[in-house]
């Protein structure tokens, strides 16, 4: 069985620019999470995807935005990049069930110059 | 908020050693969840714990549950160089399928 899959692995992108990532699911996983992992900060929750619809979301500004496309995958959109912007996202997928364990891709390496 | 405190921070142990690293939160707990990461990588889910006096077992890992000190503990038997990483342990606020809030995590090295 495939794992939750991201891409890109790596990604460059220069202040002021918009950048794209995106995440599949276990297959049969409604549920879709995005986390950021900055240095220093630890994993911080950033948005939840179920059944197409956003749910929930973390103590982040608009400009970090997403959603979740009918076959369950999903994408992340991070508008107007700041330096801070820099970190390792990461997206897990879960079947959207009380309790049940989310499982995590590789995560997108994001890198603000 | 839910906040998540984990100790120690890093732990240096040498091969074949137990250890236990601890996660207490500052909110009921209504789920638990123990991860492994390595650098720069994904999560690798290790254990779920829903009920207060849960224990559960994954080769030489073991996880607990108090759910009256809100407080979990991992404890790994005769450690072994794969066991190195950063563990962190995770909650929900409310139990449901939400985002979880993570501890900062415990960073161990193994010494041979």
């Amino acid at each position: 069985e495939a794992g939750v899959t991201q891409s890109p692995t790596h990604l460059i992108k220069t202040r002021g620019q918009q950048a794209t990532l995106r995440c599949s699911p276990i297959s049969g996983h409604t549920s879709v999470y995005w986390y950021q992992q900055a240095l220093g900060l630890g994993l911080q929750f950033l948005l939840w995807y179920d059944e197409g619809e956003e749910r929930n979301r973390g103590n982040f500004p608009p400009r970090f935005s997403g959603r979740q496309f009918p076959n369950y995958s999903s994408e992340l959109n991070v508008n107007a990049l700041e330096l801070e912007d820099s970190a390792l996202y990461l997206c897990a997928s879960s079947l959207g069930h009380r309790n049940q364990p989310q499982h995590f891709g590789d995560g997108t390496r994001l890198s603000i110059l | 908020s839910q906040e998540l405190e984990q100790s120690p921070q890093s732990l240096i142990v040498q091969e074949g050693k137990n250890l236990t690293i601890n996660c207490t939160s500052s909110k009921t707990l209504y789920g638990l969840y123990w991860y492994k990461q390595k650098y720069g990588e994904g999560l690798i889910f290790l254990m779920m714990l829903q009920k207060g006096g849960e224990e559960k077992s994954h080769e030489k890992i073991t996880a607990k549950l108090d759910e009256k000190k809100q407080q979990s503990s991992l404890h790994i038997t005769a450690s072994q160089p794969s066991h190195a990483g950063i563990y962190l342990c995770g909650a929900t606020s409310g139990g449901g399928a939400d985002g979880l809030t993570f501890g900062k995590g415990t960073h161990l090295i193994i010494q041979p």
